[in-house]
Order: structure tokens, then C-alpha cells, then sequence
């Protein structure tokens, strides 16, 4: 399995502000995606982050409101602007290894924010 | 529109007893996963199984697949306190590029 870390694991933002959340995995990667889970939901894939490329976006979801970066196939990077308390929820990021013929995805631990 | 759906929505059981979770979805797939959340942390990969397959264990799990009626099973056998959590499908559907859905989930909790 991959070990995938998440920066910051949580926070409390204002109205108004950006947040950029980190994640860092152990190991190349082919496939890093993004998600959010809203309080009490389930999940819901945001974009896929392509490396050297810009983000793929799903419906319902915007560059200008989720920015991505990919800079290599370690690190992957979502900002959320303009915050509003709609997007308090939590956001993972997972990954599928290079070479892996299961296609699992694994899980960050998560970054649960609070927008007030 | 959501994939896939779950039932029970929440399932309450004694320790030792047998979990079974269902799991329904909409389309094709490549595979469906089943992962363990507890608490709004991150998620827990338990298992994977292909669209060829019908059944599959690992340990006290046992996961099964009937792509004909789109639908498939999480049985937690013996459980224990510890498997007290949310439960999520998610299904990779064909032409996807491997993108996962989730279903809503059953909330599990075993009492001591």
C-alpha cells in the first residue's frame, strides 16, 4: 500500500479565504485524485490532478473555485478559494500506485475544514 | 447522479454476531471496493473485487459480486467492537479512467 500524508490534517477558516492542502505520497503514483466529503455524506470525486497537465474537473466542480497544482508524481496540491461555510467538509486525496495491477486506491487521512 | 447506493443506512449489532451490508449500483464496472471509515478520518482500503469474480475473502470479510443484478455484499463475520464505523462502496465503472463512485455508506456499530 502507499502511505499518503495530508497537510494540515484540519482547520478553522474565515469567510472569504483560501486554503491549500497538501498531499504527499511515499512513492511514485500514476493516478492522484481528490475528493470531498460533506458532514454526514459520502464522497464525492472532485478532479482528477494530472501531472504536467491541468486538472480534470467533474461536474459541479471549477478551477477558479478548486484550483489544483501536480508539480511531480508525489505531490498533489488543492486550494479551495473564496471559502464559504458550504464548503466545511472533509477533503482526501487518494492515489493509485504505477505498476499496480489491482487498481486500488488508497486513501489520505483527510483534511476536515471548518469555514465560519 | 450517484452511483451507487447502500443498505442499511445504519446497522446495529451485538459483538460476535455477523454484519451484512449491501451495496447497489448503476452502470458497468471494472471493479467495486469496500473501505472502512472511522470517525471522518481517512479511508481504509478492505477489499477489491472484479467484475469476473463472485466472491472474494480476506480474513473475517467476505465480499461478493452479482454484476447482473448490479449489486454486491459486505459480510464482517464474528465482529468485534473495534468494527465500529462507516462503510463505503465505490465502484470503477467501465470507460471511467478509474475515477471511483461512491455509495452512501452503513454506519456499523457493534456493541460490546
Amino acid at each position: 500500500s502507499a502511505v499518503i500524508s495530508q497537510k494540515p490534517s484540519r482547520d478553522i477558516c474565515q469567510r472569504g479565504t483560501s486554503l491549500t492542502i497538501q498531499c504527499q505520497v511515499d512513492s511514485q503514483v500514476t493516478m492522484m485524485f481528490w475528493y470531498r466529503q460533506q458532514p454526514g455524506q459520502s464522497l464525492t470525486l472532485i478532479a482528477t490532478a494530472n501531472q504536467g497537465s491541468e486538472a480534470t474537473y467533474e461536474s459541479g466542480f471549477v478551477i477558479d473555485k478548486f484550483p489544483i497544482s501536480r508539480p511531480n508524481l508525489t505531490f498533489s496540491t488543492l486550494t479551495v478559494s473564496n471559502m464559504s461555510p458550504e464548503d466545511s467538509s472533509i477533503y482526501l486525496c487518494s492515489v493509485e500506485r504505477a505498476g499496480e495491477s489491482t487498481d486500488t486506491q488508497y486513501f489520505g487521512p483527510g483534511t476536515r475544514l471548518t469555514v465560519l | 447522479s450517484q452511483q451507487g447506493e447502500e443498505d442499511p443506512q445504519a446497522l446495529s449489532i451485538q459483538e460476535g454476531e455477523n454484519a451484512t451490508m449491501n451495496c447497489s449500483y448503476k452502470t458497468s464496472i471494472n471493479n467495486l471496493q469496500w473501505y472502512r471509515q472511522n470517525s471522518g478520518r481517512g479511508l481504509v482500503h478492505l477489499i477489491l473485487i472484479r467484475s469476473n469474480e463472485r466472491e472474494k475473502h480476506s480474513g473475517r470479510l467476505r465480499v461478493t459480486l452479482d454484476t447482473s443484478k448490479k449489486s454486491s455484499s459486505l459480510l464482517i463475520t464474528a465482529s468485534r467492537a473495534a468494527d465500529t464505523a462507516s462503510y463505503f462502496c465505490a465502484t470503477d465503472a467501465k470507460g471511467s479512467a478509474r475515477q471511483l463512485t461512491f455509495g452512501s455508506g452503513t454506519q456499523l456499530t457493534v456493541l460490546p
